[in-house]
C-alpha cells in the first residue's frame, strides 16, 4: 500500500496563486521529502524535512511536518506556469534503517498563465 | 557531473522478449535505486544497492526480473520473458550519503 497519500490529487490555479498540496503516511519516519516531475521526466528532489523539524524553507516553497498526525504539507507561493508538474511526497521509514523511499501517488498541478 | 544516464530512453518489444535497461550512477554516489512508474501503482521501489551489494529487493515482481550492479559506474535491470504487464516507466536513481536521491530521466518500456 503506498505510504504516502498526495491531497488534493489534482490542482488548477491561476499564475500568481498559492498552491498547497497535502501528504499523509502511516508510519513512523526519519524524514519526509518532496519532488517534482515535469510530463515525461524524471523525478527532481524539491526539499527534504527531518523527524524532528516542523517547518522548513526553500525559496518559494514552504514545507510543514506534523509527526503527531503524520502529515506534510507543501506550499509553492506566487505559482508560475513552469511550475506546472506532479508533485509527490516520499517518506523514509525509521523502523527499518532502510534508504529507500516510498513515495505517493501524487499531486497534478497545473498553473494556468 | 550529467546526472544519472539511463538507455535506451524507449524501448519497444514483444511479449517473450528480454529486456535489458541500463543504468549510470552519479559518480561517487553509494547508492542506487530502481523503480518502476504506472498510472495504477505509482512509483514503486524494485531494488537497490549500497556499495554495488543489493540490499533490498523486495520489490521484484517475479523471478522473471534480476538486477545486477557489476562496479560502481553500472547497473542493469533484466526481464526475462516480458509481458505486456511489465509496460512502464522505469526509473533509475542515485544518492550519495545524504538521504536525497537523484533520478534519470527514465526508460519507457513497452511490451506488445
Amino acid at each position: 500500500s503506498q505510504q504516502g497519500e498526495e491531497d488534493p490529487q489534482a490542482l488548477s490555479i491561476q499564475e500568481g496563486e498559492n498552491a498547497t498540496m497535502n501528504c499523509s503516511y502511516k508510519t513512523s519516519i526519519n524524514n519526509l521529502q518532496w519532488y517534482r516531475q515535469n510530463s515525461g521526466r524524471g523525478l527532481v528532489h524539491l526539499i527534504l524535512i527531518r523527524s524532528n523539524e516542523r517547518e522548513k524553507h526553500s525559496g518559494r516553497l514552504r514545507v510543514t511536518l506534523d509527526t503527531s498526525k503524520k502529515s506534510s504539507s507543501l506550499l509553492i507561493t506566487a505559482s508560475r506556469a513552469a511550475d506546472t508538474a506532479s508533485y509527490f511526497c516520499a517518506t523514509a521509514r525509521m523502523d527499518t534503517g532502510r534508504r529507500a523511499l516510498t513515495f505517493g501517488s501524487g499531486t497534478r498541478l497545473q498553473v494556468q498563465p | 557531473d550529467a546526472g544519472v544516464i539511463q538507455s535506451p530512453r524507449h524501448e519497444v518489444t514483444e511479449m517473450g522478449q528480454e529486456v535489458t535497461l541500463r543504468c549510470k550512477p552519479i559518480s561517487g554516489h553509494d547508492y542506487l535505486f530502481w523503480y518502476r512508474q504506472t498510472m495504477m501503482r505509482g512509483l514503486e521501489l524494485l531494488i537497490y544497492f549500497n556499495n554495488n551489494v543489493p540490499i533490498d529487493d523486495s520489490g521484484m515482481p517475479e523471478d522473471r526480473f534480476s538486477a545486477k550492479m557489476p562496479n560502481a559506474s553500472f547497473s542493469t535491470l533484466k526481464i526475462q520473458p516480458s509481458e505486456p504487464r511489465d509496460s512502464a516507466v522505469y526509473f533509475c536513481a542515485s544518492s550519495p550519503e545524504s538521504d536525497t536521491q537523484y533520478f534519470g530521466p527514465g526508460t519507457r518500456l513497452t511490451v506488445l
